[in-house]
Formats: C-alpha cells, structure tokens, sequence
C-alpha cells in the first residue's frame, strides 16, 4: 500500500524557518517525481513545489521562490521542504504528492498533510 | 501561468442526480488535466487523469469529458459518499493549477 506521512509542522513566528519531511512507503520512491501541494484555512489548493525522480531537476511556485527549498533523500524515500522567511500567507495545510509514472504533474498518491501556522 | 476557471463555486443536488461541473482552461493543454475529489476533513483524491480516464477503483458512476478547452466531470447517479469539494487541475505545464474548486452539498 502506497503510503506517505507528512511530519515536522506547527506554530512558528513570522521570519522563521520550519522544515517539513514526508516519508514514503509501499512504492520504489527513487523512481517518481513529487510534489508539495499546501491548503490555507478554508480556501483550495496551490501547488507548491516539484522534484523530479533523481532530484536533478525542481520547481516552485513564484510567491515561495527563493525562500522554499524542496529536497528528496532516495535512500531514505523522504521528501522534503525547507520554509525559509515565512510569512501569515504561508499558513496552511502542506501535502506531500506523488506525481504519477505516465503523467507528470497529475497526483495519484496523497499524504494526510502537515498543519503549520505562522504567527506571532 | 495557465489560469483554470471552474464551476460552479457550490452546488447543492439531489440524491441520483446528475452533477456537472466544468473547468474552462486559459489556453490549449490537451488531455493534460485531471480532477480531484476533497472529503471533508480528508485529503484530495485523483479521481480522473487524462481528462477521460478513471484512476484505479473510482466509481463508473463518474466520468471527465473534453471539448476544446472545456473540461468536464460528471457524476451520472449522485450518492452520499460523493459530498465534499471538486478541483480541476492542469497538468500541462509548471506552476500546475488548480481551480478554484466546487463544493457539493446535498439537497
């Protein structure tokens, strides 16, 4: 069973850093691209971030450039998000994705997600 | 970025109906968009891939259409199960958007 468990969320003050992890499980992790995918209060979905399979390869949507860093560790099937400078807008509900092996960029597999609340 | 229109915002239908939401793309993206189903309090689910296909054990009950760049999910019989939010998202090209969702409620 495909599983992905996203960890690492919470309050933390406007300006900080937070790093999400999301562990993989029930699939070869090395051979697919993923994605983070966030939800803020009550409101839709807003795509985040991608890596490709082998991590060579990143994306990120422009309100978080420069201040996300997405990562993965194959070894380890972990995906990561670095939140650097985070800022109210930032608070959401963080998914963990997988795209699937045919069809980049479409999601077959979703984590529960992580809270993280930025506040002073 | 390619903008995805969907509607509408909220429905509100019957038990068996028939529910039609739509999602108008900004330019030409093919096949290239797939929709989600949100449970409430539950994580997004692919429910259609390649605007037509049907992900692994999604009901038949549900179907996704195309015409030009107007996309299309149907729901032929409407059950408890389906209520909660629908998003249209384009798979075409990076930032990969969603729209802005339908929430289904029952009548």
């Amino acid at each position: 069973e495909v599983q992905l468990v996203e960890s690492g969320g919470g309050l933390v003050q406007p300006g900080r850093s937070m790093k999400l992890s999301c562990a993989a499980s029930g699939f070869t992790f090395s051979n697919y691209g993923m994605a983070w995918v966030r939800q803020a209060p009550t409101k839709g979905l807003e795509w985040v971030a991608t890596i490709s399979y082998d991590g060579s390869s990143t994306y990120y949507r422009d309100s978080v450039k420069g201040r996300f860093t997405i990562s993965r560790d194959n070894a380890k099937s972990t995906l990561y998000l670095q939140m650097n400078s985070l800022r109210s807008e930032d608070t959401a509900t963080y998914y963990c994705t997988r795209f699937t092996s045919l069809y980049l960029g479409v999601m077959d597999a979703w984590g529960q997600g992580a809270s993280v609340t930025v506040s002073s | 970025d390619i903008q995805m229109t969907q509607s509408p915002a909220s429905l509100s239908a019957s038990l068996e109906e028939i529910v039609t939401i739509t999602c108008q793309a900004s330019q030409d993206i093919g096949n290239w968009l797939a929709w989600y189903q949100q449970k409430p309090g539950k994580s997004p689910q692919l429910l259609i891939y390649d605007a037509t296909s049907l992900a692994d054990g999604v009901p038949s009950r549900f179907s996704g259409s195309r015409s030009g760049t107007q996309y299309s999910l149907k729901i032929s019989r409407l059950q408890v199960e389906d209520i909660g939010s629908y998003y249209c998202q384009q798979a075409h090209s990076n930032p990969n958007t969603f729209g802005a969702g339908t929430k289904l409620e029952l009548k």
